[in-house]
C-alpha cells in the first residue's frame, strides 16, 4: 500500500478482554517497531521487528503483551487480559531497512479503550 | 537510557512570527537526533534529523534545527509560521545505530492563529 495501514482505528473493549491490533507496513520495508502514546506522553517504544533476525522486545511492559510478524509483513500487537492502563494510542511504523539513517514511516494508530 | 525532555508542552504564535520549540537531551557519547511532526488526523512524519556533520540541520516546510552538543539541546526554528504548521511536534533522540531505540519527548502542539 502506499502507507502503514493499522487497524482498527479505535477499539474499546471491557477490563479483561484481549485485543489484537495489526499493523501493514509498506511493502519492502523489512523493519517495523510499535509504539504506544499514552495521553500527554511521550511515544513509548514497545517491539522492534527486523528481517528475519529474532525481534527486539525489550520496550514490552508486561508478558500480557507480545506481538507477531509473518516474514516481512503484517505484524499482530496482542495484549492479554487488559487493563485501564493499557488505554493509549498504538502506533506501528515500518522503514527500508532499520538502518538509522532510513526514515521511518508511522501508522495513523489504534486509539485503544479500555473500561 | 537516554531521556528527552520538550520544555514546552503549548506553544501559541501569531502567524508569521517565529519560533522556537525546544529540545533537550541526556548526555552521551554520540547521538542521533530527529523532529517529527504530527498534523491533526495524520500519521507522524519525519521533519528533519541530526546524524553527524554539520550542527545546522534543514528540513522539510523551511523548519531547522540546531545540534548544541554542550548544551545538548536540538531546538527546532522557523522564521515565519503559517496556519497550516499547526501539528503537534515531537524531538526524539537515538544511540542506537539500528535504529531501536528511537526515545520521543512528550510533544509540543504549535497553535498557529491569524
Amino acid at each position: 500500500g502506499a502507507g502503514v495501514s493499522q487497524s482498527p482505528s479505535n477499539k474499546v473493549t471491557e477490563k479483561g478482554k484481549d485485543v489484537e491490533l495489526r499493523c501493514d507496513p509498506i511493502s519492502g520495508h523489512t523493519a517495523l517497531y510499535w509504539y504506544r502514546q499514552r495521553l500527554g506522553q511521550g511515544l513509548e517504544f514497545l517491539i522492534y521487528f527486523q528481517g528475519n533476525s529474532a525481534p527486539d522486545k525489550s520496550g514490552l511492559p508486561s508478558d500480557r503483551f507480545s506481538a507477531e510478524r509473518t516474514g516481512e509483513s503484517v505484524s499482530t500487537l496482542t495484549i492479554q487480559r487488559t487493563q485501564q492502563e493499557d488505554s493509549a494510542v498504538y502506533l506501528c511504523a515500518s522503514s527500508f531497512s532499520g538502518v538509522i539513517d532510513t526514515e521511518a514511516f508511522f501508522g495513523q494508530g489504534t486509539r485503544l479503550t479500555v473500561v | 537510557a537516554q531521556s528527552v525532555t520538550q520544555l514546552d508542552s503549548q506553544v501559541p504564535v501569531f502567524e508569521e512570527a517565529p519560533v522556537e520549540l525546544r529540545c533537550n537531551y541526556s548526555s552521551s557519547v554520540s547521538v542521533y537526533l530527529f523532529w517529527y511532526v504530527q498534523y491533526p488526523n495524520q500519521g507522524l512524519q519525519l521533519l528533519l534529523k541530526y546524524l553527524s556533520g554539520s550542527t545546522l540541520v534543514k528540513g522539510i516546510n523551511g523548519f531547522e534545527a540546531e545540534f548544541n552538543k554542550s548544551q545538548t539541546s536540538f531546538h527546532l526554528r522557523k522564521p515565519s509560521v503559517h496556519i497550516s504548521d499547526t501539528a503537534e511536534y515531537f524531538c526524539a533522540v537515538s544511540d542506537d545505530q539500528a535504529g531501536t531505540a528511537l526515545i520521543f519527548g512528550k510533544g509540543t502542539t504549535l497553535s498557529v492563529s491569524s
